[in-house]
């Protein structure tokens, strides 16, 4: 069983619409959340670190339940540009990066 | 441009051959990180280093991969005697741990063909 899961997608959406990723970890001594996009053919950048109290950046919303070893992403009112793999990560102690292996996203004209 | 860079961004060699690549960290980061990703999967840690020190290992790093971070500035990562398997990319992240928020900040890869 991988350390993060993921569901692959791929999800297409239409411009505008709602989206949400899941994501479990398997590791309860994981300490940092995180929510990294990937391009095509390009390194993960980080979207937005996720803590117990939910957090919010403009169209994008991140949630983490430790008792449910569970993290979300909430892509609101979604545009062209946010097509792109995302990628749910966690750290410990020793902060080296966990990945998923990603969720597709495909933004629809 | 002060972010990661990764050098060479491709490499093609043959089986059994020996490949070194280079990462420039940000400048005054002094945690450096290796992580290889294959076609569909995430990034998997490799290695890391504090200033000059390797402090961790990961399991996926055979004896024929070894890095160094001599002056706690640069890095190279060798794979010798490279095999069919060892086709990834290979990126580089780095960071400040004397930030609040460790955020970690990958170069652009160096992609590895071995034919």
């Amino acid at each position: 069983r991988k350390e993060v899961e993921q569901d692959p997608g791929p999800f297409n959406v239409p411009e505008g619409a709602t989206v949400a990723f899941n994501c479990t970890y398997s590791n309860s001594a994981s300490q940092s959340f995180f929510w990294y996009r990937q391009d095509c053919r390009k390194e993960p950048k980080l979207l937005m670190s996720v803590y117990s109290s939910g957090n919010e950046d403009g169209r994008f919303t991140a949630q983490l339940n430790r008792a449910s070893q569970y993290i979300s992403l909430l892509i609101r009112d979604s545009k062209l540009s946010d097509s792109a793999t995302y990628l749910c990560v966690n750290s410990g102690s020793a902060r080296q990066l966990t990945f998923g292996s990603g969720t597709q996203l495909t933004v629809l004209p | 441009d002060t972010g990661v860079s990764q050098n060479p961004r491709h490499k093609i060699t043959k089986r059994g051959q020996n490949v070194t690549f280079r990462c420039d960290p940000i400048s005054e980061h002094n945690r450096l990180y290796w992580y290889r990703q294959t076609l569909g999967q995430g990034p998997e840690f490799l290695t890391y280093f504090q200033n000059e020190a390797q402090l961790e290992k990961s399991r996926l790093l055979s004896d024929r991969f070894s890095a160094e971070r001599p002056k706690g500035s640069f890095s190279t990562l060798e794979i010798q005697r490279t095999e069919q398997g060892d086709s990834a990319m290979y990126l580089c992240a780095s960071s400040d741990l004397y930030r609040e928020q460790e955020t970690q900040y990958f170069g652009p890869g160096t992609r590895l063909l071995v034919l």
